[in-house]
């Protein structure tokens, strides 16, 4: 049972911008820091942003991190057909001492 | 560049115990800083953490799963293994080995860099 929340699914056209939220805790997003993942249909999830707004090398910058208090939010702007994907948000809990995950919001390119 | 890859039965039975490796190359396992981890994936569902172990042999485990779980590593093969005792149907997923960076230094950094292609273990009589 994730404890982090995400609405499980987003939609938009090509060009628009796509925000996904992440809902948590104290113990987690309000105290730590949030990364999120991207997995492409079939494949294994991959790093897209670390500590909470922050681009590992060779992900676009169409895609931004932030956070507030116990909640985070990843948007995608200039949305494209290959960002289809499952996205999840992650991080660490204090009180589970634990690695949780979010819920996993699909992205649909209509 | 980092590879990591999993290998195990892809067929366990239920009450009997899973096991897959995690074979790192292009790396150290002893590189200090990383922590490696175990997630998996029920089909059509998300990800789940299991834990986590150091080349010392410090773990962490999710607790929903502790009482079941066993991470060990084998820094002379730089592998590192996971046991999963007592298995059902719900333990049917894709399991994940990766890197787990991971840092207590006031704000804990805590993320997962590389990872292997990902193994599909079906329990099932």
């Amino acid at each position: 049972q994730s404890v982090l929340t995400q609405p499980p699914s987003a939609s938009g056209t090509p060009g628009q911008r796509v925000t996904i939220s992440c809902s948590g805790s104290s113990s987690n997003i309000g105290s730590n820091y949030v990364y999120w993942y991207q997995q492409l249909p079939g494949t294994a999830p991959k790093l897209l942003i670390y500590r909470n707004n922050q681009r590992p090398s060779g992900v676009p910058d169409r895609f931004s991190g932030s956070k507030s208090g116990t909640s985070a939010s990843l948007a995608i702007s200039g949305l494209r057909s290959e960002d289809e994907a499952d996205y999840y948000c992650a991080a660490w809990d204090d009180s589970l001492s634990g690695q949780v995950f979010g819920t996993g919001t699909k992205v649909t390119v209509l | 560049q980092l590879q990591l890859q999993e290998s195990g039965p892809g067929l366990v039975k239920p009450s009997e115990t899973l096991s897959l490796t995690c074979t790192v190359s292009g790396g150290s396992i002893s590189s200090s800083s990383y922590y490696w981890g175990w997630i998996r994936q029920p089909p059509g569902k998300g990800l789940e953490w299991i834990g986590s172990i150091y080349y010392s042999g410090s773990t962490y485990y999710n607790p929903s799963l502790k009482s079941r779980v066993t991470i060990s590593v084998d820094t002379s093969k730089n592998q590192f293994s996971l046991k999963l005792s007592s298995v059902t149907a719900a333990d049917t997923a894709v399991y994940y080995c990766a890197r787990h960076v991971f840092t207590m230094i006031v704000v804990v950094t805590s993320f997962f860099d590389y990872w292997g292609q990902g193994t599909l273990v079906t329990v099932s009589s």
